[in-house]
C-alpha cells in the first residue's frame, strides 16, 4: 500500500461543473496536507494547504480534511478548461530525525469545454 | 521577482558521464530539496538541505551527490553510478519550518543517450 494514494484518472468533467479530487494517506500522525497543480511538462505549483479538520476555501478551490478517515480532498468549483492538469496531494508527517513530505502520484483532471 | 532557477532545461548524458544540474533561489529560504519525477509515480526525494554545508539523503540518494556551499545554491550531480537517470528533476525550496509548502523550480529533463 502506498503511503499517499490518489486515483490516477483521468477525471473528466464538463466546464462549469465541480471537480472532486481525493487523496488518502496511511500514517495517522500526518500533520499537514498540500495540493499542488502540475501542468503537462511543467513543475508543480502550490494551490492550498490545510492542517485542521474541516474545509478551507480559497476562491474556486476548497480543501477538505478528515483525519479520522484519513482523507483529504480538493474541490474545484466552476471548473475551467485551464484547470486541466495533474493534481498532486502531499502529506507531511514526522519521520525519524525530522519531518518528511510524501507526494502522491497525482490525479489527471480534464475539463471539457 | 523571487523564485527558483533551474538550469539547464534539457540535458543529455552519455553513458559513464557525470552531469551537474543547477538550482539557485533568491527567496531567502533555508531548506532546499531535489526530487525526481518519473511517469506515473509521485515525486521521490533525492537529497535535502536545511542549512549551509549540511545535507541529508532522501529515499533514492544512490548515484547522486549534492553540495550546499551557499544558502542560495544547491547543485545536484548525477554520477555514472546512477543506472537509470532519465527523469524530470525538480528543485524546491521552503522556509523552516516547512509548514507552508514548497516553491518549485521549472525543472530539468535529463535523458541518457
Amino acid at each position: 500500500q502506498k503511503e499517499v494514494e490518489q486515483n490516477s484518472g483521468p477525471l473528466s468533467v464538463p466546464e462549469g461543473a465541480i471537480a472532486s479530487l481525493n487523496c488518502t494517506y496511511s500514517d495517522r500522525g500526518s500533520q499537514s496536507f498540500f495540493w499542488y497543480r502540475q501542468y503537462s511538462g511543467k513543475s508543480p505549483e502550490l494551490i492550498m494547504f490545510i492542517y485542521s479538520n474541516g474545509d478551507k476555501e480559497d476562491g474556486r478551490f476548497t480543501a477538505q480534511l478528515n483525519k479520522a478517515s484519513q482523507y483529504v480532498s480538493l474541490l474545484i468549483r466552476d471548473s475551467q478548461p485551464s484547470d486541466s492538469a495533474t493534481y498532486l496531494c502531499a502529506v507531511r508527517r514526522w519521520n525519524t530525525g525530522g519531518f518528511k513530505t510524501i507526494f502522491g502520484a497525482g490525479t489527471r483532471l480534464f475539463v471539457k469545454a | 521577482d523571487g523564485g527558483i532557477t533551474q538550469s539547464p532545461k534539457y540535458l543529455f548524458r552519455k553513458e559513464g558521464q557525470n552531469v551537474t544540474l543547477s538550482c539557485e533561489q533568491n527567496l531567502n529560504h533555508d531548506a532546499m530539496y531535489w526530487y525526481r519525477q518519473d511517469p506515473g509515480q509521485g515525486l521521490r526525494l533525492i537529497y535535502y538541505s536545511q542549512i549551509v554545508n549540511d545535507f541529508q539523503k532522501g529515499d533514492i540518494a544512490e548515484g547522486y551527490s549534492v553540495s550546499r556551499e551557499k544558502k542560495e545554491s544547491f547543485p545536484l550531480t548525477v554520477t555514472s553510478a546512477q543506472k537509470n537517470p532519465t527523469a524530470f528533476y525538480l528543485c524546491a525550496s521552503s522556509p523552516i519550518p516547512e509548514n507552508y509548502g514548497y516553491t518549485f523550480g521549472s525543472g530539468t529533463r535529463l535523458t541518457v543517450v
